[in-house]
């Protein structure tokens, strides 16, 4: 069965670092959404993608987080500089295709990438 | 703004027992869809079950299935004859025009054996 593939699972920094996460979603899925899930709590979209196009960033933190999917595949979202509460785990979605009026589609979640900054 | 709101942080139940999970809205859309996501510990989240908010039969698959109050704004996940693997993190949700989805906080489950 397809599944969204994440990487690396885990990443410890320091504050100030910069850290890259990278997400592989299912084949044919057009859409792709990076998540940020603090403890506790459920996760936050912070951008989505139809193909290589960003359909929602507003939650994103412009001045330190940037997200790009170039060839409408995977994606790379990073943080520059990383500080203490960027903590957290960062999901990756995809689903097949972004129906415009209302989404149909399941969203597929990878397995996240639980960052912890020092 | 949209809202989903999970009043129960934590629940515990014995194996085979049932168990509701509650979930309350609030959106000003017509048309929606309400989902039930599970988040076992260290795996990753899988869709449970969806409804859509245009339809008035309650959504079921297998052991799972919801109670879906459009008037009141409510979409509680019921669980029959739980087992161990049931135990998660659940989270209700919510998507719009927008395609974004707005999770709750999450209830924590736990099955005893």
């Amino acid at each position: 069965e397809a599944e969204v593939a994440q990487s690396p699972r885990y990443k410890i920094t320091e504050k100030s670092q910069a850290v890259a996460f990278w997400c592989d979603p299912i084949s044919g899925h057009a859409t792709l959404y990076w998540y940020r899930q603090i403890l506790g709590q459920g996760p936050e979209l912070l951008v989505q993608f139809q193909d290589e196009s960003v359909v929602d960033d507003s939650q994103l933190p412009k001045d330190r987080f940037s997200a790009e999917r170039l060839k409408g595949v995977d994606s790379t979202l990073k943080i520059q500089p990383a500080e203490l509460g960027d903590s957290a785990m960062y999901l990756c979605a995809s689903s097949l295709e972004y129906q415009g009026e209302l989404n149909q589609e399941t969203q597929y979640f990878g397995p996240g990438t639980r960052l912890l900054v020092l | 703004a949209q809202t989903v709101t999970q009043s129960q942080p934590e629940m515990s139940v014995q194996e085979a027992e049932t168990v509701t999970l509650s979930c309350t809205y609030d959106t000003s859309e017509n048309n929606y869809y309400l989902f039930w996501y599970k988040q076992p510990p260290s795996r990753q989240m899988i869709l449970v079950i969806r409804q859509e908010a245009y339809k008035q039969q309650n959504a079921t698959e297998n052991r799972f299935s919801v109670n879906f109050q459009k008037a009141a704004k409510s979409f509680s996940l019921k669980i029959s004859d739980s087992q161990l693997g049931d135990t998660a993190m659940y989270f209700c949700a919510s998507s719009n025009r927008d395609d974004k989805i707005i999770f709750g906080k999450g209830t924590r489950l736990h099955i005893l054996p």
